[in-house]
């Protein structure tokens, strides 16, 4: 069953600081990794999109991996502001799949402290 | 002023009525999803249409019916048959190169409360 995964579940951190943000997956065969950014109460903005021959992409101060031979992906955040809080989600789309084919994990939601 | 509009934001029912909640996009994408989020799960996938007047069921369809009559728009009903309709839907829509699904942009979401 395709799966993903994301630690940590929720994340406290201090305005000014970097952190990162994992995401692990058993979707297969593999076409794309996405991360998205939701503020509460709203709907998903998309952030970065990774194919399985791109191993980073960046989005000013968010910086996306991909690691396809372990499966694992991070969005790494630099210099946090207090507009970064706010839940993170990965999703993975099958090679071939349609619209059924994205696989979403469950978000971390990351809040940060002045 | 492109992107993808749900209209209401908060919406109160009682239980056993039907009631439809409204997507519109005019971004000119050829495909449109319905989700449905829960505290603490991922988003997941209740209608998809590719084209209009056609759609698909998603992995929870049951207790959900859609139309797609129109390119710019996807209305989702909940109807009496849904166990659990309290949720927060959202709706997205894409371009489709052949089975491969581009970048979803979603609308701001309906926050249905049923009681």
């Amino acid at each position: 069953k395709n799966q993903v995964e994301q630690s940590p579940q929720s994340l406290i951190i201090l305005e000014g600081k970097n952190c990162t943000l994992q995401c692990n997956y058993t979707v297969s065969p593999f076409s794309n990794l996405r991360w998205y950014k939701q503020d509460t109460g709203r709907g998903p903005v998309s952030l970065t999109i990774m194919t399985f021959s791109e191993n980073t992409k960046s989005n000013g101060r968010y910086t996306a991996t991909l690691d396809a031979d372990t499966k694992q992906s991070s969005l790494h955040i630099t210099a946090s502001q207090l507009s970064d809080s706010a839940s993170y989600i990965c999703v993975v789309s099958v090679s071939g799949g349609g619209a059924d084919g994205l696989t979403f994990g469950k978000g971390t939601h990351l809040i940060i402290q002045p | 002023d492109g992107g993808i509009t749900q209209s209401p934001k908060y919406l109160f029912r009682k239980e056993g009525q039907n009631v439809t909640l409204s997507c519109e996009q005019n971004l000119n994408h050829d495909a449109m999803y319905w989700y449905r989020q829960d505290p603490g799960q991922g988003l997941r996938l209740i209608y998809y249409s590719q084209i209009v007047n056609d759609f698909q069921k998603g992995d929870i369809a049951e207790g959900y019916s859609v139309s797609r009559e129109k390119k710019e728009s996807f209305p989702l009903t909940v109807t009496s048959a849904q166990k659990n309709p309290t949720a927060f839907y959202l709706c997205a829509s894409s371009i489709v190169g052949g089975s491969r699904i581009g970048e979803q942009y979603f609308g701001p979401g309906t926050r249905l409360t049923v009681t």
